[in-house]
């Protein structure tokens, strides 16, 4: 069972906007600003698309957009393409003693 | 370019040893904090463990199920960091890999990952 809670699944059409959930507790997503959004297509390594909530690593396209309200985290991809359809998972800083923790992942599908 | 690229995984039997390497280039790894992190199959993705700069210590710090078990080194005039696993049980197998950590809590690259199936 994973720390973070994401939905196993989400969808949307070419064109459309979706929004994938993290949610965590107060002593890890709602008490560090250090949330980050992997891509990972099927065989693949991960990527990096969101780090410290919200900001894009160069290279990544704006259509990627990161928020966090209280304990729960939000990747928002808007203008979905078909290269949009992948696992997303969501990770957060959780204090010294278990530095990192990871939800469970969420396959994309774009119809 | 930032490269990672790990080996030594295979086939293990529960209670065996493995070592897994990663191989870097395009930075410096004595300056960096490394992580191993696993994907067990049809699952999420989970922190093994970790080595910070030999700046800031070289120490490590490992999840609960590595705690004791794993090890994590670092051979800098190789470049290359290593991940020792003893006591292997079945709940190991995953696909490993290793990651760089940007400026924050974060992993800006990955490598491709080893797969490690331990299996009577």
């Amino acid at each position: 069972q994973s720390a973070l809670t994401q939905p196993p699944s989400a969808s949307g059409s070419p064109g459309q906007s979706v929004t994938i959930s993290c949610t965590g507790t107060s002593s890890d997503v709602g008490g560090y600003n250090y949330v980050s959004w992997y891509q990972q297509h099927p065989g693949k390594a991960p990527k990096l698309m969101i780090y410290e909530v919200s900001k894009r690593p160069s290279g990544v396209p704006d259509r990627f957009s990161g928020s966090k309200s209280g304990n729960t985290a939000s990747l928002t991809v808007s203008g979905l393409q078909a290269e949009d359809e992948a696992d997303y998972h969501c990770s957060s800083y959780a204090g010294s003693n278990n530095p990192v923790v990871f939800g469970g992942g969420t396959k994309l599908t774009v119809l | 370019e930032v490269q990672l690229v790990e080996s030594g995984g295979g086939l293990v039997k529960p209670g065996g040893s493995l070592r897994l390497s990663c191989v870097v280039s395009g930075f410096t790894l004595s300056e960096a904090w490394m992580s191993w992190v696993r994907q067990a199959p049809g699952k999420g993705l989970e922190w093994v463990g970790r080595i910070k700069s030999k700046n800031d210590g070289g120490t490590t710090d490992f999840a609960a199920p590595a705690e004791g078990r794993f090890t994590i080194s670092r051979d800098d005039p190789k470049n290359t960091l290593y991940l020792q696993m003893d006591s292997l049980k079945t709940e190991d197998t995953a696909v490993y890999y290793c990651a760089h950590y940007g400026d924050a809590e974060y992993f800006l690259h990955w490598g491709q990952g080893t797969l490690v199936p331990v299996s009577s």
